[in-house]
């Protein structure tokens, strides 16, 4: 089956600080990878995606590397902010499943000013 | 113009009760989807309606009905509520099945507590 597996939070950083969130799938085909933000009280919004293997997505200073041969998806960013906040989730979906998400267990981050 | 909406935000209610949530989206999308979001974060998907035809099933209770009167709204019905079932229950939508991979644009969450 397909399945997610996420870096347990939570994780708290000082702003201007390095963030990764590590993130690894298993999946049966060939997936599409995503992280999601969800902030304080609201629902989830897409942050970036990649389609295939080596793609980058990226999105408001958020990089993310699709790497097939590690099977990882991490999310990075050089310098976070207290704005970032937030519950970050990796998920993916694989053609022919409906298009349902599998969802990682998610990451807490809180940064502090 | 919300994208995705739900309706109620929160909801309070006893065990025993019935209650339906609802959803409607106005994207003009032909997938929408419930999701349920456990006290620690974790989200599993529950149903998928694809033009108003039931497409994922999750293994969930028969307590739980989801309803398609048409593509823009997919409401969720649960009967003789239970207190596991305390918990915030998003619905998405996308675009379709066919072709690359899709966004799901999520609604705002309805919180569910049964006391």
């Amino acid at each position: 089956g397909n399945s997610v597996t996420q870096m347990e939070g939570p994780v708290t950083l000082s702003e201007e600080a390095f963030l990764t969130i590590n993130c690894t799938y298993t999946a049966t085909g060939y997936p599409s990878l995503f992280w999601y933000v969800q902030y304080p009280g609201e629902g989830l919004q897409l942050l970036l995606k990649a389609t295939k293997a080596d793609d980058k997505g990226s999105n408001k200073g958020f990089e993310a590397t699709y790497r097939k041969e590690t099977t990882s998806f991490h999310l990075e960013k050089g310098s976070v902010q207290v704005s970032d906040s937030a519950v970050y989730f990796c998920a993916l979906s694989v053609r022919g499943s409906a298009r349902q998400l599998t969802f990682g267990s998610g990451t807490q981050l809180t940064v502090l000013p | 113009d919300t994208a995705v909406s739900q309706t109620p935000k929160y909801l309070v209610t006893q065990m025993g009760n019935d209650k339906s949530i609802k959803c409607e989206q106005n994207l003009g999308h032909d997938t929408m989807y419930w999701y349920k979001q456990d006290s620690k974060k974790f989200l599993k998907i529950m149903f998928s309606y694809n033009n108003k035809e039931l497409i994922i099933n999750e293994t969930v209770p028969n307590r739980f009905s989801p309803k398609s009167p048409d593509k823009a709204h997919l409401n969720l019905h649960i009967n003789s509520l239970e207190l596991g079932d305390s918990a915030v229950y998003f619905c998405a939508s996308s675009q379709g099945l066919a072709g690359g991979p899709e966004t799901q644009y999520f609604g705002p969450g309805t919180r569910l507590l049964v006391l």
